[in-house]
């Protein structure tokens, strides 16, 4: 079965500062989807950004890029220039590339980021 | 883009009484659709995933008896938690996914208080 593990139940960063948080997770699979939401406290899950597991190249947007190290089965999701805005609960999560299961999202545990102005 | 309307926003009930969830998917037919819950300050934890049209797939300690789960329509899915206790009390989130891998898309969630 597939985990996904946050080891950072809580982060804090200065107002335009960068923050990096960690996500590993396990799996036998080798075609998979990854991603980073965002759940504000209006919990309404906002998708960060995503990762195909096939492609070598770290995603990006914006502010937000992954470091995506698939042999350690590692994907962190850095901030840059952090904002007010970005004060959240954001939750690493796998899915298999197949449909096989529906394509259901598996979390880690969540890391709730504090920024500070 | 996709929208998923999720209603009730939030909810307070009897314990005993029975409440349904809806689901819906506005501008796309949701093939598969997830229910997902989620307690404070935690992770959300798939329930059930449901297909148009036929029976759902409930997640290992899920009971189905009590979580009944009907997705009828491509665009409409519900939960209906049954015989509720304040233990079922939480944040029910659903999400819907279309044809195509795009990525999922979320309802805003609904808050269940049983008292």
């Amino acid at each position: 079965a597939q985990t996904v593990t946050q080891s950072q139940p809580e982060m804090s960063v200065q107002e335009a500062e960068t923050v990096t948080l960690s996500c590993t997770y396990d799996t036998s699979e080798s075609d998979y989807y990854l991603f980073w939401y965002k759940q504000p406290p209006s919990r309404q899950m906002i998708l960060v950004i995503r990762q195909e597991a096939y492609k070598q190249q770290n995603a990006t947007e914006n502010r937000f890029s992954v470091n995506f190290q698939k042999a350690a089965k590692s994907f962190s999701l850095k901030i840059s220039d952090s904002q007010l805005g970005d004060a959240a609960m954001y939750f690493c999560a796998y899915r298999r590339a197949s449909y096989n299961q529906g394509g259901k999202l598996i979390f880690g545990q969540g890391t709730e980021l504090s920024v500070k102005p | 883009g996709a929208v998923v309307s999720q209603h009730p926003s939030w909810v307070i009930c009897k314990s005993g009484t029975s409440v349904k969830i809806e689901c819906r998917s506005l501008d796309f037919q949701a093939t598969t659709m997830f229910w997902y819950r989620q307690f404070p300050k935690q992770s959300l934890m798939l329930m059930a995933t449901s297909n148009e049209g036929s029976k759902a797939t409930y997640e290992q300690g899920v009971e189905k008896d009590k979580f009944l789960i009907n997705h009828a329509s491509l665009t409409l899915s519900t939960l209906t938690v049954t015989s509720a206790h304040p233990e079922d009390s939480s944040f029910y989130i659903c999400s819907a996914r279309d044809r195509g891998r795009r990525p999922l898309h979320f309802g805003n969630g609904t808050r269940l208080t049983v008292t």
